[in-house]
């Protein structure tokens, strides 16, 4: 069984500044871990994923995410905040079966002029 | 390619009332799946499904049924429906189950009455 936790339901930060949401996973076998990211009424869209290559993965819009087994997170962090960042964002594990992806909550991304 | 397609968009139903949510996919995915989405919960998994033929429940099932009888489609079915399934439900499709993907559709905004 997998369990995703998403610090912060709600975020805040100012543009330019540095965005760092959290997910902490649990995973009984090696895990597989997104990040989504949902605009305003729209379906997901994925930023980013570890699938056991490298521990910094790159994604889409600046996004990257560092997969850190002994603290079990995988973090996403991007440099300098834009204002089309504002968006709801999910952390997902997978633990390769078919019972589909385990989701956090949500992180809330608010930009601020 | 039009992707994952969903509809309807937008659902009013009142308590008791069937309907079927249609999703389609036009990748030639193996895997498909219906999570519902409701604020501060993140995504569930509902129904999947590994081929056409074959589904299995996620860890909401009650109160839907699936099938798959082709690789491109997979509805969801509400038998009867109740207030408490007023969610935003989303279908995703990908190659395999796992490390792969998932593509989201747009969604389906349901509210029972």
């Amino acid at each position: 069984a997998q369990s995703v936790t998403q610090l912060g339901s709600h975020v805040s930060v100012s543009e330019g500044a540095l965005v760092l949401l959290r997910c902490n996973y649990s995973s009984s076998v090696p895990p597989y871990l997104f990040w989504y990211v949902q605009y305003p009424n729209q379906g997901l869209q994925l930023l980013l994923k570890y699938t056991s290559a490298a521990t910094l993965v790159k994604g889409i819009n600046g996004f990257e995410a560092e997969f850190k087994k002994s603290e079990t997170s995988f973090h996403l962090t991007k440099p300098s905040a834009h204002m089309s960042d504002a968006a709801e964002y999910f952390c997902a594990v997978s633990g390769g079966g078919a019972d589909g992806l385990t989701f956090g909550k949500g992180t809330h991304l608010i930009i601020q002029p | 390619n039009a992707g994952v397609t969903q509809t309807p968009k937008f659902q009013v139903l009142k308590t008791g009332q069937s309907m079927t949510l249609q999703c389609a996919q036009d990748m030639n995915h193996e895997y498909m799946s219906w999570y519902r989405q409701d604020p501060g919960m993140g995504l569930r998994l509902i129904h999947y499904s590994v081929g056409a033929g074959i589904t299995d429940q996620g860890e909401v099932p009650n109160g839907y049924n699936v099938s798959r009888s082709t690789t491109e489609d997979f509805p969801l079915r509400l038998l009867s429906a109740a207030p408490s399934q007023t969610s935003v439900y989303f279908c995703a499709s990908s190659y395999s189950q796992g490390v792969n993907e998932q593509y989201f559709g747009p969604g389906t905004r349901l509210t029972v009455t």
